[in-house]
């Protein structure tokens, strides 16, 4: 089955930079867009950012757009975020998420289990 | 990007059904059928409940339904069960390669 798992959160200072990871297993993931969405305590979802099945497009929010990059390795099975100039309003935990079509259509059908960021000095 | 319109929270007892909607404008849910929903437990990753405005994903039960008109797209859940309180959320296309999420409602099953 599809397993998503995220890595690479914890505490942070404002200003600095972060790198999460995600590994999927049990999916051909060369085939599917993938994005990370956001949830800060307490409070509801944000989609953040998007890349497409081969990496050669990426969309993000205005919220993060300039900060944030998206990539993805189809060869190693992993999604990354690199996240820089962070500021305590983008601590919260970081799902990475699977497009259920090949398209990007934004239908969600597997999320991790999410990694927490915690902006903070 | 602003978020869509959801209730805080709606409630129901169990056999019952609730509604809960999706406000957002012709930027979005208007001019998309790009609309899903997901359900959320707490401490848990959400579920896609509902995909393409109507769709539902195998496995997702057939009480729950999905609905759109105008602006606002509506999830329907018929013959509640306490398994169904948890955090529910949509989710727009807004265009530009980019999506947006609804606030959130909190279902109660009573």
């Amino acid at each position: 089955q599809v397993q998503l798992v995220e890595s690479g959160g914890g505490v942070v200072q404002p200003g600095r930079s972060l790198r999460l990871s995600c590994a999927a297993t049990g999916l051909s993931f060369s085939e599917y867009g993938m994005h990370w969405v956001r949830q800060a305590p307490g409070k509801g979802l944000e989609w953040v950012a998007v890349v497409s099945y081969d990496g050669g497009s990426r969309y993000y929010a205005d919220s993060v757009r300039g900060r944030f990059t998206i990539s993805r390795d189809n060869s190693k099975h992993t999604l990354d975020l690199e996240m820089k100039s962070l500021r305590a309003d983008d601590t919260a935990v970081y799902y990475c998420a699977k497009d259920l079509l090949a398209s990007l259509d934004g239908y969600i059908d597997h999320w991790g289990p999410g990694t927490l960021v915690s902006v903070s000095s | 990007q602003s978020a869509l319109t959801q209730p805080r929270s709606v409630s129901g007892s169990p056999g019952q059904s609730v509604t809960i909607s999706c406000t957002g404008t012709s930027s979005d849910v208007g001019n998309y059928k790009y609309v899903s929903w997901y359900q959320q437990h707490p401490g848990k990753a959400p579920k896609l409940l509902i995909y393409e405005v109507t769709k539902r994903p195998s496995g997702v039960p057939d009480r729950f339904s999905g609905s759109k008109s105008d602006n606002t797209a509506s999830l329907s859940i018929s013959g509640l069960q306490a398994e169904d309180e948890a955090d529910y959320y949509c989710l727009s296309y807004a265009g530009r390669y980019s999506w947006v999420f609804g606030g959130g409602t909190k279902l109660t099953v009573l």
